[in-house]
């Protein structure tokens, strides 16, 4: 498996302002990416995080609201900008390890006031 | 397109009962990967099985098993003898490796499992 850890665990921001999200891995991984899990909702990708390039966005998803880094082959980081109560939710990053299977973090939840 | 439907939105049985969540998928493609995770209280999602679509073996972990089955294009997932540690969120999951999305995971909606003392 992997070691993947995400700052902050939890947060409470205002609405208008933004939250970056940090994931980091114990070790090198090339394929990282993003979900987002709305209150009492399944996962949804957002994006796959690409090293030394522009992320790659699922339909509904756009780099304006959701800017991703990624600037090595161990962190990520996710923006949540200009907030709204409808950005409250559990955001997750994963990586593929062997056996092409996703692990990932342990999520970081988001209230927006 | 892809498609994981867990029909049983909510369960709930009394320690020791066996459970079984019921996971059905869609695919046009004939290679695929098949997941369960699961999702504690605590938020974070924890890797229980990968199987792929040429291995209709069914597996055994401890308490855990999972009938795949390509006719009836199920993947269910029994815990015998449940336990309380047991509650939780479990989330079926399919991975079609075709084009540039080739760990695109897509999700069933869950099967919030409670089991009581």
């Amino acid at each position: 498996s992997a070691v993947i850890s995400q700052k902050p665990s939890r947060d409470i921001c205002q609405r208008g302002t933004s939250l970056t999200i940090q994931c980091q891995v114990d070790s090198q991984v090339t394929m990282m990416f993003w979900y987002r899990q709305q209150p009492g909702q399944s996962l949804t990708l957002i994006a796959t995080a690409n090293q030394g390039s522009e992320a790659t966005y699922e339909s509904g998803f756009v780099i304006d609201k959701f800017p991703i880094s990624r600037p090595n082959l161990t962190f990520s980081t996710l923006t949540v900008s200009n907030m709204s109560p409808e950005d409250s939710s559990i955001y997750l990053c994963s990586v593929v390890r062997l056996t092409d299977t996703q692990y990932f973090g342990p999520g970081t939840r988001l209230t927006v006031l | 397109a892809q498609k994981v439907t867990q029909a049983q939105t909510e369960i709930s049985v009394v320690e020791k009962e066996d459970v079984t969540l019921d996971c059905v998928y869609e695919t046009r493609d004939t290679t695929y990967y098949l997941f369960w995770y699961k999702q504690p209280p605590s938020g974070e999602l924890v890797f229980l099985i990968r199987r792929n679509s040429f291995d209709e073996q069914n597996e055994i972990s401890g308490r855990y098993s999972w009938n795949f089955q390509k006719s009836t294009s199920s993947f269910n997932f029994t815990i015998t003898a449940s336990q309380v540690v047991d509650s939780a969120v479990y989330f079926c999951a399919l991975n079609t490796p075709t084009g540039g999305s080739n760990y695109k995971l897509t999700f069933g909606k869950g099967t919030l499992l409670t089991v009581n003392p």
